[in-house]
């Protein structure tokens, strides 16, 4: 059962507006989000993250909003550009379990020059 | 550093056969994670290893799939026999649970594995 779901598969934005990918959790006990971006033929890489003490986590272009009460996190990407063209995956951790992640299925976000 | 290092990168094998799949870890981290990204269930955790001792096997498929540590530098992934539905991208990844707030993955460049 996935714990970490991204119901988006895909999304097409054009360059230079926002993109907004959405990812949802069933699992109480998560309490640290990450963001990994994927290009083809290469592995994720870590993108932005937030604790859950915290509701929004800003990098750049990239800012993470965590709301823990709707166990949802959105990813914000502006303006968008043509190279965050990618696979975007959303994943989850227990702090205070082990140390694996719990990813979601992916959306792929195509930026439009 | 080279990052986390996966070898083959492609390999195409017939139904049956043993495929063995490699990893080299980023030095100095002390978890390594094997992964399988399908399409239907996106990135899925197989097994993970902490300084070298499997802590987690709950996500391996079958019997069929097994995964070593030998030492901190290396780790195997084999599948045998192998089967067309493991045809996937296997990745394997590396973090220093050390760092307590931190639980950023590493990840190799992934294995496109395809049974015939």
């Amino acid at each position: 059962d996935q714990q970490v779901k991204q119901n988006s598969p895909s999304l097409s934005v054009q360059e230079g507006r926002i993109s907004i990918l959405n990812c949802d959790y069933t699992n109480s006990m998560f309490d640290y989000f990450l963001w990994y971006k994927k290009y083809p033929a290469e592995g994720p890489t870590f993108l932005i993250s937030i604790s859950s003490i915290k509701d929004k986590n800003e990098d750049g272009r990239f800012t993470v909003f965590l709301n823990k009460s709707a166990k949802h996190l959105s990813l914000h990407i502006v303006p968008s550009q043509p190279g965050d063209s990618a696979v975007y995956f959303c994943a989850a951790s227990a702090q205070t379990g082990a140390n694996n992640l719990f990813f979601g299925t992916g959306t792929r976000l195509t930026v439009i020059p | 550093d080279a990052g986390v290092i996966q070898s083959p990168r492609h390999e195409v094998t017939e139904m049956g056969q043993e495929v063995t799949l490699r990893c080299k870890p980023i030095s100095g981290h002390n978890s390594l994670f094997w992964y399988r990204q399908t399409m239907m269930r996106g990135l899925e955790l197989l097994i993970y290893f902490n300084n070298n001792v499997p802590i987690d096997d709950s996500g391996m498929p079958e019997d069929r799939f097994s995964a070593k540590m030998p030492n901190a530098s290396f780790s195997t992934l084999k599948i045998q026999p192998s089967e067309p539905r493991d045809s996937a991208v296997y990745f394997c990844a590396s973090s220093s649970s050390g760092r307590l707030l931190v639980h950023e993955q590493f990840f190799g460049p992934g294995t496109r594995l395809t049974v015939l």
